[in-house]
């Protein structure tokens, strides 16, 4: 079974900065399962990222992915005041998540 | 629009069954596999159950195996889930979700969930 473990827990960090999230696997993965998903507070998650590097439909280019094997990132570029919200990652097939990273407005 | 709309959720007592239904709009609903997520209170997300786009293949958690049934009515563009035997832990938002095929394997389109509470 595959354990996703993303780090840290919580990011704080400011409006402008660069955010960079990290997803580490238990074991190797295909890159072409890796997805990332944003939640703010009483939303729905919403897909970011998935074959670890492409871009949902309509999602800023700041938002990047990156990462192969076991361990996996989420940039964001410059970020925004409503960039801020909690980010998964998962493991399409298994359908694991990550416990989740918490990003906060320092 | 694309849309999904979950609906069912509810108090109810351990032990007793509860059904959940999510209703698809604005695509082809047979062209895809779905799923059901959850989140309890203030946790993470939990994959539950998924179905294929034909009712062929169906997966569960080993929380809900044996307890929880999923299914889909095509001719509805509608999901289903039928928990029995709910414990506590139960307890959670859930969210139905698309299931992006073979081109975005991922959870692309999610709806707003349905929140279940097990409690005497």
């Amino acid at each position: 079974e595959i354990v996703l473990t993303q780090s840290p827990g919580t990011l704080s960090l400011s409006p402008g900065e660069r955010a960079t999230l990290s997803c580490r696997a238990s074991h190797s993965i295909s890159s072409r399962y890796l997805a990332w998903y944003q939640q703010k507070p009483g939303q729905a998650p919403r897909l970011l990222i998935y074959g670890a590097s492409s871009r949902a439909t309509g999602i800023p280019d700041r938002f990047s992915g990156s990462g192969s094997g076991t361990d996996f990132t989420l940039t964001i570029s410059r970020l925004e005041p409503e960039d801020f919200a909690v980010f998964y990652c998962q493991k399409f097939g298994s359908y694991t998540f990550g416990q989740g990273t918490k990003l906060e407005i320092k | 629009e694309v849309q999904l709309v979950e609906s069912g959720g509810g108090l109810v007592q351990p032990g007793r069954s509860l059904r959940l239904s999510c209703a698809a709009s604005g695509f082809t609903f047979d062209d895809y596999a779905m799923h059901w997520v959850r989140q309890a209170p203030g946790k993470g997300l939990e994959w539950v159950s998924g179905i294929s786009w034909n009712s062929a293949t169906m997966d569960y958690a080993d929380s809900v195996k044996g307890r929880f049934t999923i299914s889909r009515d095509n001719a509805k563009n509608s999901l289903y889930l039928q928990m029995n035997s709910l414990r506590a832990e139960d307890t959670a938002l859930y969210y139905c979700a698309r299931d992006g095929s073979e081109s975005l394997e991922a959870f692309d389109i999610w709806g707003q969930g349905a929140m279940v509470s097990v409690s005497s």
